[in-house]
């Protein structure tokens, strides 16, 4: 069974701080992703990464950074956190080599972040 | 990019009854359509997915059909039960690429006793 961890279930930060959101997964999977969860919006693709040290935008990078210096590790930073980035954080990974299942993403079980 | 629209947003039906998901995506380049259920706390899960080289794929009581041509493609769930209950997401990527998947906004399925 795929395992996806992050490292937080809650998480409260005040405005302005540096916040880091750690996923972690344990099958060795090439592919990453963090994507946010809002009512009414569904999930949002942040920033995804296809391997060790590369990073590509997704649909909403604004005030996100991310680091990927281990493949089974990608975080994702918020360089100084707003009210708006109050949200649901859901990372997920992907093995593309294995054909029956190259496209399927496996979910973390997201991080409810809280900016006051 | 590619836009997923998904409806409606909120389901309700009796229990032992079909409902179905409707989606459709803008990008003719999409070729992978997975399916999504999320109950309440916990993390999405995948469900069904269909490629574009196949028309209906189904799996027990679920099924999933895509028109490629009208560029949209559905959710069907047969006599629905209480455990059915719970939000779904459609999504759409360019599978083969290691592009992240574009969601659906949700829909909030609720089975009636």
């Amino acid at each position: 069974d795929v395992k996806v961890t992050q490292s937080s279930r809650y998480l409260v930060k005040r405005t302005g701080e540096k916040v880091f959101l750690e996923c972690v997964q344990d099958m060795d999977h090439e592919n990453m992703f963090w994507y946010r969860q809002d009512p009414g919006l569904g999930l949002r693709l942040i920033y995804f990464s296809y391997d060790v040290k590369m990073k590509e935008k997704g649909d909403i990078p604004e005030g996100y950074s991310v680091s990927r210096e281990k493949k089974e590790r990608f975080s994702l930073i918020l360089e100084s956190a707003s009210t708006n980035q109050t949200s649901m954080y859901l990372c997920a990974s992907r093995n593309p080599g294995l054909a029956s299942r190259r496209d399927t993403q496996y979910f973390g079980p997201g991080t409810r972040l809280t900016v006051l | 990019g590619e836009n997923v629209e998904q409806h409606p947003s909120t389901l309700s039906v009796q229990e032992g009854d079909s409902a179905v998901i409707k989606c459709t995506y803008s990008d003719s380049a999409s070729n992978y359509f997975p399916w999504y259920k999320q109950e309440l706390g916990k993390r999405p899960q995948l469900i069904i997915d269909i490629r574009s080289n196949v028309g209906e794929k189904k799996d027990q009581r679920i099924a999933v059909t895509l028109n490629k041509t009208a560029k949209h493609f559905s959710l069907h769930i047969t006599e629905t039960q209480p455990e059915d209950s719970a939000v779904y997401f459609c999504a759409a990527s360019n599978g083969g690429g290691a592009d992240g998947l574009t969601f659906g906004k949700g829909t909030h399925l609720i089975i009636q006793p």
